[in-house]
């Protein structure tokens, strides 16, 4: 079956311009997780849903950070006013509930220029 | 504090040789333990997890793992390698309360022909 999806897969934006990425879940899974993964290290959690609820926001970095999932499927991360120290791959994962393994899309390459 | 410690950034082996990559992990509780492989440009693929009972796993692609509560480790091994296992591997530690996950700094297999 098709497995997570995300878009875009490279994104280029100049400092202080808004970005939004986005993360299409496998179908039914509940659980949907954000990761940062800075060059050379490995992924940092970023927040969780449980369906539509935002159950742990714990590892967004700023207040320009912020993501929803308003019907419980797609989700969508925005940054605010980019800054240089946001580049990253930014990946998604889904899973079937909170405590079965989580299945990672491709991830999006943010360059902040 | 939860965290996990991949002690080797680098690990280069000959086709064909064994490998065992080392994850040492940090929790307060039982842990569930997972090993993924990210090739160049791509998502993480899971390779094995551990959540209860027998020890030792078995996961794709030939890798197993075993988890020693007397040591907190959970090493990766493999009886021969491949070319096409070249890539960065991470090992995590979960799920936590909202199931997310701790990742280790990641190791780089190079496999030499």
């Amino acid at each position: 079956g098709a497995g997570v999806s995300q878009s875009p897969r490279y994104k280029v934006a100049k400092r202080g311009q808004d970005v939004a990425l986005r993360c299409d879940p496998i179908s039914g899974h509940v659980s949907l997780f954000w990761y940062q993964q800075a060059l050379g290290q490995g992924p940092e959690f970023l927040t969780y849903f449980q369906n539509e609820a935002q159950l742990d926001k714990s590892g967004l970095p700023s207040d320009r950070f912020f993501a929803e999932r308003p019907e419980g499927s797609v989700s969508t991360l925005k940054i605010q006013r980019t800054q240089q120290e946001d580049s990253a791959v930014y990946l998604c994962a889904s899973a079937r509930d909170t405590h079965y393994e989580q299945y990672f899309g491709p991830g999006t390459r943010l360059t902040v220029t | 504090a939860q965290s996990v410690t991949q002690p080797d950034i680098h690990i280069t082996v000959s086709e064909g040789a064994s490998l065992e990559l080392r994850c040492n992990y940090s929790y307060g509780a039982t842990p569930y333990l997972f090993w993924y492989v990210q090739s160049p440009g791509q998502g993480l693929q899971l390779l094995l997890k551990y959540f209860s009972g027998d020890t030792l796993v078995q996961g794709i692609k030939g890798f197993e793992a075993e988890f020693k509560r007397s040591q907190s480790s959970f090493n990766l091994r493999k009886p021969s390698v491949h070319w096409s296992d070249a890539a960065e591997y991470f090992c995590a530690v979960g799920p936590g309360n909202t199931g997310k996950l701790i990742f280790g700094q990641g190791t780089t297999l190079q496999v030499k022909p």
